[in-house]
Formats: C-alpha cells, structure tokens, sequence
C-alpha cells in the first residue's frame, strides 16, 4: 500500500514535556511538510524539506523541531517552548506539485 | 499579498443543488491551484486542480473555474449529496516554491 502514515492517532502529553510525530511516507517523494490545523482555521506550515538532510521554517516554526534523516521519514517534535501545543497535526508529501496528505495525529496537551 | 481568501465559511445546500466555492489571490506568481476535500478527523484529499493556462477544469460532478484577470477561482460542485458534507479547502502555489498557501476553509453541509 503506497501512502503517507502518521503515528499515533492520538496522543495526550503533560505540559512541559517534548513529544515527537512520526511520518513515514513510501511514495518515493522527494519533499515533505508539516502543517498545524485548528478549529476553524486553514492549514499553518510549521516546517517543510525538499530534500534529504535540509529542511526549511514555515509560518509558525517557533517551538518546534524536525529531522530528515531519510528520504521516508520527517519526524516532528513539539517542544516544552510551543505555547499552545494542543493541535491537529498533518504530515504531507508532494512530487511535482501535488501534496498529499496523511490521516493526521490530534494532540493533546494539558 | 501571500494570502487565499475563500468564501463562504459555510455553506448548506439542498441535495441536488449546485454548491459553489469561491477563492481569491492577489500573487500573481501563483501557478497551481488544488483544491483538497476534508472529513472530520481525516487528512485533505486532494479533490481537483487546475493551472492558470485554462479557464475550467472538470472532473466527474466536480468543476474548477478559473479567472486569471480577476485572480479568483471557484469549486462547482453540481448535484450535491449528502455525501460531499465536508469542509473543502482553496489552496496555491507559488512558481518558485513548493509551498501552498491554503485558504480557511469551507464547511459544506447537504440534506436530503
């Protein structure tokens, strides 16, 4: 099955603890993202690399990390720093323009 | 001058009716136009896309429109179901990015 996996579904942390997102795609795609999505509002790029090893901030960076270690995988950690960490989180993949999306992890910070 | 604005924030629509979508930009460096539907705790899936070297673009009941002197373009959804009930979003890109922009979003309700 070809596609971009998220893990967990769900996730439920304390405040002031650092968790990591993963994202895992196999579509061979050379760029990849991460966006946040709130109620209401559109999609907000936190953080995007077009290649292996170099990743670029988005709009709203501030409080969090990323590694792109390899080609499939673009792992986000949301640090202690994010001030409103509580968020759904969506990982997405593109090649030649198009993006693609995973099924999204939905965190949960109190 | 990066921002999509999309309108309306929600709509509802009759089963069967025609459901319209609308989107605007002012950077004229945009070249690709997606348009992603998304259910409730679901990723977007992109829906349909369009360039700006066309006018319309169509794909099943669903239809892009595009005005590039106006700089808007819109989702037709034509005989809407109850199934399309989602929120649909405009998005675009810039030439030399591989970024989207996205607009905030449209929530669609159809009834039967």
């Amino acid at each position: 099955d070809g596609g971009i996996t998220q893990s967990p579904k769900y996730l439920f942390r304390k405040e002031g603890q650092n968790v990591t997102l993963s994202c895992e795609q196999n579509l061979n795609h050379d760029a990849m993202y991460w966006y946040r999505q709130d109620p209401g509002q559109g999609l907000r790029l936190i953080y995007y690399s077009q290649i292996v090893n170099d990743f670029q901030k988005g709009d709203i960076a501030e409080g969090y990390s990323v590694s792109r270690e390899k080609k499939e995988s673009f792992p986000l950690t949301v640090t202690s720093a994010q001030k409103n960490p509580t968020a759904f989180y969506l990982c997405a993949s593109s090649a030649g323009g198009e993006q693609y999306f995973g099924p999204g992890t939905r965190l949960t910070v109190t | 001058q990066q921002q999509v604005k999309q309108s309306p924030q929600s709509l509802i629509v009759q089963k069967g009716g025609i459901s319209i979508i609308n989107c605007a930009y002012e950077n004229t460096a945009f070249d690709y136009f997606p348009w992603y539907q998304q259910f409730p705790g679901k990723g977007p899936a992109l829906l349909i896309a369009i360039r700006p070297d066309v006018s319309e673009k169509k794909e099943g009941r669903f239809t892009i429109s595009f005005n590039k002197s106006a700089k808007q373009f819109s989702l037709h959804i034509m005989d809407s179901q109850p199934g399309d009930s989602a929120t649909y979003f405009c998005a675009a890109r810039s030439y030399n990015t591989d970024k989207l922009i996205f607009g905030t979003g449209t929530r669609l309700q159809v009834f039967p």
